[in-house]
């Protein structure tokens, strides 16, 4: 099964780009790699989703790397609202997990 | 209707009890999830549903047993749970059953405490 890794936590400034990574190795050619945060336990939230090619939406913007074994989440402008914890899923499977703090 | 709904919200219950969780969802999707989440860890697959069928099960103990009576209802059935089984329940729905593409909808979840 495919398994992704994250860093545990990170901090930001509000306003300030955040820029979130993540490690899937094991991903295979046509496998997405979808992005979702949770926030206080509720049910995860869709972000972002992509194969191949970067994307962007009003949330954020998803850059994978050529080789697609690692991604970055973009939150452009980080505000208090985005202090949560981010999640990218690969057939379904959750990686471990970022948990972004937001500072004023 | 973009809505996946779980019921209850939360649920306590003794080891001795029998209890299910429901899920719904009316956006036609034809795969439903199951998925289980304790304090300050990732949601950890259980179940996948495809079209009304088992297709997934993540070597679940028996004591959890999932039931999906139509293509909008997903029911996890409990029974002779233990105290550590005590955890956030998330049920998921996607349009398509096709592994590696499943864009998920999220219920908000039940929070089971097993005394």
């Amino acid at each position: 099964d495919a398994k992704t890794t994250q860093p545990t936590s990170m901090d930001c400034a509000e306003g300030r780009a955040a820029n979130l990574p993540c490690n899937h190795s094991t991903i295979s050619g046509n496998e997405y790699v979808y992005w979702y945060r949770q926030i206080h336990s509720q049910g995860p939230q869709y972000i972002i989703h992509g194969l191949k090619n970067n994307e962007t939406n009003e949330m954020a913007s998803l850059i994978i790397t050529e080789d697609r074994k690692s991604s970055t989440l973009i939150l452009p402008h980080a505000t208090l609202r985005d202090t949560a914890v981010y999640y990218c899923i690969v057939r379904a499977l959750f990686g471990t997990g970022t948990r972004l703090t937001v500072i004023p | 209707d973009t809505e996946v709904t779980q019921t209850p919200k939360h649920l306590v219950m003794g080891m001795t009890n029998k209890k299910s969780l429901k899920c719904e969802q009316h956006m036609g999707h034809r795969a439903m999830y199951w998925y289980k989440q304790k304090a300050k860890k990732p949601p950890e697959l259980m179940f996948v549903y495809s079209y009304e069928k088992l297709s997934i099960n993540e070597s679940v103990p028996s004591r959890f047993s999932p039931e999906c009576p139509n293509s909008s209802l997903l029911n996890l059935h409990l029974h002779a749970l233990q105290p550590e089984d005590s955890a956030l329940y998330l049920c998921a729905s996607s349009q398509e059953p096709q592994r590696g593409a499943e864009k998920l909808f999220f219920g908000s979840g039940t929070q089971l405490s097993v005394l």
